[in-house]
């Protein structure tokens, strides 16, 4: 059972609408939550972090956390063709010396 | 601060000869982690490292791969001898202290023919 599971996609939204990207995960005691974005032939830079139940927002990124439903999303309100990229979900489970597992991404495209 | 820093960017070499990547983490960094990546498997940990101390290497495939952290500013990570499956990005990143974010270098495109 993989720890970290996204819909690969590829998700594709028009400019200026909410892009939702989800992520679960199978720890039901993991603490701590990533977003990366990666574009294509780069590396993944972080966007978010939350570590609380509830929404963490940042500019037009917001994050979810559910932990009694054990899954994590992002949201990217006002999506802009700069955001085309593939979004990974990291998560930090227990007993697992704080290392990072992270799902395999959800490539969104946003369409001009 | 010039972020975390890889050598080589590309490398392309033939089956059966060794590979060594490089790895600068940030300044003031004390855990670095190498991943690989691939299309078919994602971002995988490989090996990562507190205070310049292994402490977890279960994610390296296997006896070929192995990696050390001399000092607090360098890293390496070796094939030897490379396989085609061995093709892959591999990055490194570090962070703080284990558990915060992570930061990552730009990779190494690895080819082995």
């Amino acid at each position: 059972q993989k720890e970290v599971e996204q819909n690969s996609g590829p998700l594709s939204v028009p400019e200026g609408a909410i892009a939702s990207l989800n992520c679960t995960y199978s720890d039901r005691g993991s603490q701590s939550f990533f977003w990366y974005r990666q574009y294509s032939g780069k590396s993944p830079e972080l966007i978010m972090f939350i570590y609380s139940n509830g929404d963490k927002e940042d500019g037009r990124f917001t994050a979810q956390l559910n932990k009694a439903s054990q899954y994590v999303s992002l949201l990217i309100r006002d999506s802009q063709p700069s955001d085309s990229a593939t979004y990974l979900c990291a998560v930090i489970p227990t007993n697992t010396g704080n290392q990072f597992y992270f799902g395999t991404g959800t490539s969104l495209t946003v369409i001009p | 601060d010039a972020g975390v820093i890889q050598s080589p960017r590309h490398e392309v070499t033939e089956m059966g000869q060794e590979v060594t990547l490089r790895c600068k983490p940030i300044s003031g960094h004390n855990s670095l982690f190498w991943y690989r990546q691939t299309m078919m498997r994602g971002l995988e940990l490989l090996i990562y490292f507190n205070n310049n101390v292994p402490i977890d290497d279960s994610g390296m495939p296997e006896d070929r791969f192995s990696a050390k952290m001399p000092n607090a500013s360098f890293s390496t990570l070796k094939i030897q001898p490379s396989e085609p499956r061995d093709s892959a990005v591999y990055f490194c990143a570090s962070s703080v202290i284990q558990g915060n974010e992570q930061f990552f270098g730009p990779g190494t495109r690895l080819t082995v023919l």
